[in-house]
């Protein structure tokens, strides 16, 4: 059964600083895996997604994520964050017919 | 271009009172759509899918229950509302429903039972 496991809950990091947000996850079949972010009060919104070629895959707002099939992971990062990128980062796979999301991590942006 | 709305923004509820959310969609016919609710610290839990009027399927056992009504149109209800019904409720839309597909989030509603 597919499923997707957010290491960690919150991530403090200083502005300009580089920041990584973990994700593993589970699939016996085709795997399809998501990042969406969630600003304060607000709906999810798609950063990017892999569905098959090349293991980097670069979304909006300068963010990328890298999938490792070997290590089962599709871990988020960016070279340099803002005050914007305040939020929370969810991580999905698809899987018994439906998207599954992690519990979600917050990222807290320190001046 | 697409657009997907929910109301109320918020909302204060006693145990034990009926509730009624609403959802939207614009630009897009036959979208598949979705409730999910956000509970602090356990992420997004689907509760209902619908990929035509009057084609509900339930993800979980609750008190709660959905409905569309319409092609671009998904309500969330409950009779009795428990202190458990307490988080945030988003509806989302995907064109496919099919693993490959996006889904479009709403700005959610914020739902406090007392």
């Amino acid at each position: 059964a597919q499923s997707v496991t957010q290491l960690d809950s919150q991530v403090p990091v200083f502005e300009e600083a580089p920041v990584e947000l973990r994700c593993n996850y589970s699939s016996s079949v085709s795997v399809y895996l998501f990042w969406y972010v969630q600003y304060p009060n607000q709906g999810l919104q798609l950063l990017l997604k892999y569905l098959s070629g090349s293991t980097l895959v670069k979304g909006i707002n300068g963010f990328e994520a890298e999938f490792n099939k070997s290590q089962t992971s599709f871990h988020l990062r960016k070279p340099s964050v803002h005050i914007s990128d305040t939020a929370e980062y969810f991580c999905a796979v698809w899987g018994r017919g439906k998207i599954i999301f992690g519990k979600g991590t917050r990222l807290h942006i320190l001046p | 271009s697409q657009t997907i709305h929910q109301w109320p923004a918020t909302l204060v509820q006693p145990v034990g009172s009926p509730l009624s959310l609403e959802c939207t969609v614009e630009g897009t016919s036959n979208p598949n759509l979705y409730w999910y609710r956000q509970a602090a610290g356990r992420g997004l839990q689907l509760l209902f899918y619908s990929v035509g009027i009057g084609q509900i399927s339930s993800e979980v056992p609750q008190n709660l229950s959905a409905s569309r009504p319409q092609d671009r149109q998904f309500i969330l209800s409950s009779k009795k509302l428990l202190l458990s019904d307490s988080g945030f409720y988003l509806c989302a839309w995907s064109v496919l429903g099919g693993g490959t597909d996006t889904q479009y989030f709403g700005p959610g509603t914020r739902l406090t039972v007392l």
